[in-house]
């Protein structure tokens, strides 16, 4: 079974600094790892994935995350915080032997203040 | 990237009745997944939806509760039936950007679901 762990429900950080969400993860294989970010009354939005390759990915809006297979970890980090990145983020797992089930975390709200 | 519409955006209802979502697609997709998003909580598959087939349910749920429908590769319907104040959720649509299980998902808006 693949599960998803995000340990923290908040995240504060103050605009102008780096921010980090957390995200643990558990399957069979090889992981596809993904982030997505909910803005207030609206669906989720794709942010970035890892499949294979550098452990270090790009997405959208300046967000990056690390994959870290020794610690089954895939952390969204961004150097600099907005107050415009203050959303509901959520990591999710995919299992490649598994179908297609995506499963994910229970969410990490950030909240970017000036 | 596919655009994903869903009608309604919000419905307040009362027990006992019924509510159809309508999920729309502007390309053809083989899969189209609907996922459950309680109050304050994460998203949980419900069933996936493909064109030709029955869907597939997840533990939990049940046809009779759920029934789906996926006429086309651009639509499907999800019915929540016989509704309690515990259906009160937001009901997504998605599909994934290609076929391969490296694809990301994309999402609907989303459908508002009260329950009185």
């Amino acid at each position: 079974a693949q599960s998803v762990a995000q340990p923290e429900d908040q995240v504060n950080v103050a605009e102008g600094n780096p921010l980090t969400v957390k995200c643990t993860y558990s399957v069979s294989g090889n992981p596809y790892l993904f982030w997505y970010v909910q803005y207030p009354n609206r669906g989720l939005q794709f942010l970035l994935k890892y499949i294979t390759g550098d452990n270090l990915v790009k997405g959208s809006y300046g967000f990056e995350a690390e994959f870290n297979k020794s610690q089954t970890s895939f952390h969204l980090k961004k150097p600099s915080a907005l107050v415009s990145d203050s959303a509901l983020y959520f990591c999710a797992v995919r299992d490649p032997g598994g179908g297609n089930k995506l499963t994910f975390g229970t969410g990490t709200q950030l909240k970017v203040e000036l | 990237s596919a655009v994903i519409s869903q009608k309604p955006s919000r419905d307040i209802c009362q027990r006992g009745t019924s509510l159809t979502i309508q999920c729309q697609v502007d390309s053809q997709v083989t899969m189209m997944f609907w996922y459950r998003q309680q109050p304050g909580q994460s998203l949980t598959l419900i069933a996936t939806a493909n064109q030709g087939s029955e869907a597939t349910y997840e533990s939990g749920f049940v046809i009779d509760k759920f029934p789906i429908s996926r006429p086309n590769l651009t639509f499907s319907t999800l019915t929540v039936s016989n509704m309690s104040p515990e259906d009160s959720s937001i009901y997504l649509c998605s599909v994934m950007a290609g076929p391969s299980s490296y694809n990301e998902q994309f999402f609907g808006p989303g459908t508002r679901l009260t329950v009185l």
